[in-house]
């Protein structure tokens, strides 16, 4: 059994499409997050969601929205692509807010802009 | 600013034998958490060990040890006995939040990427 789980995995798309990415963990969390990886595998927080609330929410523009319908639940949903958003994004949770709470990520949904 | 600084951006062990990678940190705080991810080609992000600055004890799990420098703010992480599994990238992961704050914002270093020689 997954415990983050996001889909799609690849996901090859035009520019100036919208696309959305789902997750879902089963760990019982209240936090969850979103975190992208770029070509050089810099990882940098994108949002995080507290219980439904939206609590972290980085300089992203906002052609980026996160949405939570429950805390077990966050889709990432992207406006007009720009070549630049291609990257692998991860969602990820942790069973509270708290700093230093161990981060459990899913394996990540590689989005390609051509 | 609190910075993650990861030094070897490639390392090469032989099977069986230990590998250090080091990892550096700045923060103002006195207590605060550490960790130490793997991603294997795979791409799913693994954690490794995670370390609390209070402790005195540097963690271990299994074959993965930290050597933990509070005032050196240095987080290395060993590795014995290497195996083939164990090639991947590893990150260096710090909170960029207070001790027991209300948000939890990783900062990864820019990563290790260590090979594993048959």
């Amino acid at each position: 059994d997954t415990a983050v789980s996001q889909t799609p995995k690849y996901l090859v798309t035009q520019m100036g499409n919208d696309k959305s990415i789902k997750c879902e963990q089963n760990l019982g969390h209240d936090t969850m997050y979103w975190y992208k990886q770029d070509s050089k595998k810099f990882l940098k927080i994108m949002f995080s969601y507290n219980n439904k609330e939206l609590i972290i929410n980085e300089t992203v523009p906002n052609r980026f929205s996160p949405k939570s319908p429950d805390k077990a639940h966050l889709n990432l949903h992207i406006n007009s692509l720009e070549l630049g958003d291609s990257a692998v994004y991860f969602c990820a949770s942790s069973p509270d807010r708290g700093s230093g709470n161990t981060i459990y990520f899913g394996e990540g949904s590689w989005l390609t802009v051509v | 600013a609190q910075t993650v600084t990861q030094s070897q951006p490639e390392m090469s062990v032989q099977e069986a034998e230990t590998v250090t990678l080091s990892c550096t940190y700045d923060t103002s705080e006195s207590n605060y958490y550490l960790f130490w991810y793997k991603q294997p080609p795979s791409r799913q992000m693994i954690l490794v060990i995670r370390q609390e600055a209070y402790k005195q004890q540097n963690a271990t799990e299994n074959r993965f040890s930290v050597n933990f420098q509070k005032a050196a703010k240095s987080f290395s992480l060993k590795i014995s006995d290497s195996q083939l599994g164990d090639t991947a990238m590893y990150f260096c992961a710090f909170p960029r939040s207070p001790y027991g704050g209300a948000t939890n914002k990783l900062i990864f270093g820019t990563g290790t990427l260590l090979a594993v020689q048959p």
